[in-house]
């Protein structure tokens, strides 16, 4: 199957501080990718889907100023958690698909893990 | 209002015996369906999924699911559980009309497996 790819796996940030997450596509395309959340012991919650060339696309209740989102090529999306506050600790995964390939699977990186003190 | 639903919050089963996992669904026409396993700490890998046609399905590692659309179900099984089944099980739809690839996600259901 396809891979994706995020990095780093873990991160550890000061409360103030800006973090970016990368989300990559190893062996195919994708003019578009997802960005989910999970909290502790809760299920992945679409956050947004960005857009290859395009503003990110967010969810209802997730603020685009701190989730700044950046597809500026086909492999390579990225998040960025602006002024982290320990609040914004959590599981981020990204998911991307092989394009043009009809009803098809969604392929998950292995998720960052974010702790802000 | 639409949403897929796992009733089991945590599950324990001994190893050697049969699971269940169940999920359900509330879309006016079927969305596609999956069902994805969680390792601590990890992403997530698709065991299965549901399109159309045959509504038994089997999916990686032993797991099948049965899709029925009477109960508006897709219930993840195993006959003989392995220790290494322990992780966190999702079930994940696609709404009607939706991208392909965005998916709303069930709340889980922890599996342990007793020895």
């Amino acid at each position: 199957g396809a891979v994706v790819s995020q990095h780093p796996s873990w991160v550890i940030c000061k409360s103030g501080t800006s973090v970016k997450i990368e989300c990559r596509s190893l062996d195919f395309q994708a003019t578009t990718m997802f960005w989910y959340r999970q909290f502790p012991k809760q299920s992945l919650m679409l956050m947004a889907t960005s857009n290859e060339g395009s503003k990110a696309t967010y969810e209802q209740g997730v603020e685009k100023d701190k989730f700044l989102i950046n597809h500026a090529s086909l492999t390579l999306s990225t998040l960025t958690v602006t002024s982290a506050h320990p609040e914004d600790s959590s599981f981020y995964i990204c998911s991307a698909s092989p394009p043009g390939q009809g009803n098809t699977e969604a392929f998950f990186g292995q998720g960052t893990r974010l702790t802000v003190v | 209002a639409q949403s897929v639903t796992q009733p089991d919050i945590h599950i324990t089963v001994s190893e050697g015996a049969s699971l269940e996992l169940r999920c359900n669904y509330s879309y006016g026409a079927t969305p596609y369906l999956f069902w994805y396993v969680q390792s601590p700490g990890q992403g997530l890998q698709l065991l299965l999924k549901y399109f159309s046609g045959d509504t038994l399905v089997q999916g990686i590692k032993g797991f099948e699911a049965e899709f029925k659309r009477s109960q508006s179900s897709f219930n993840l099984r195993k006959p003989s559980v392995h220790w290494s089944d322990a992780a966190e099980y999702f079930c994940a739809v696609v709404p009607p009309g939706g991208s392909n690839y965005k998916l709303t996600f069930g709340k889980g259901t922890l599996l342990t497996v007793n020895p």
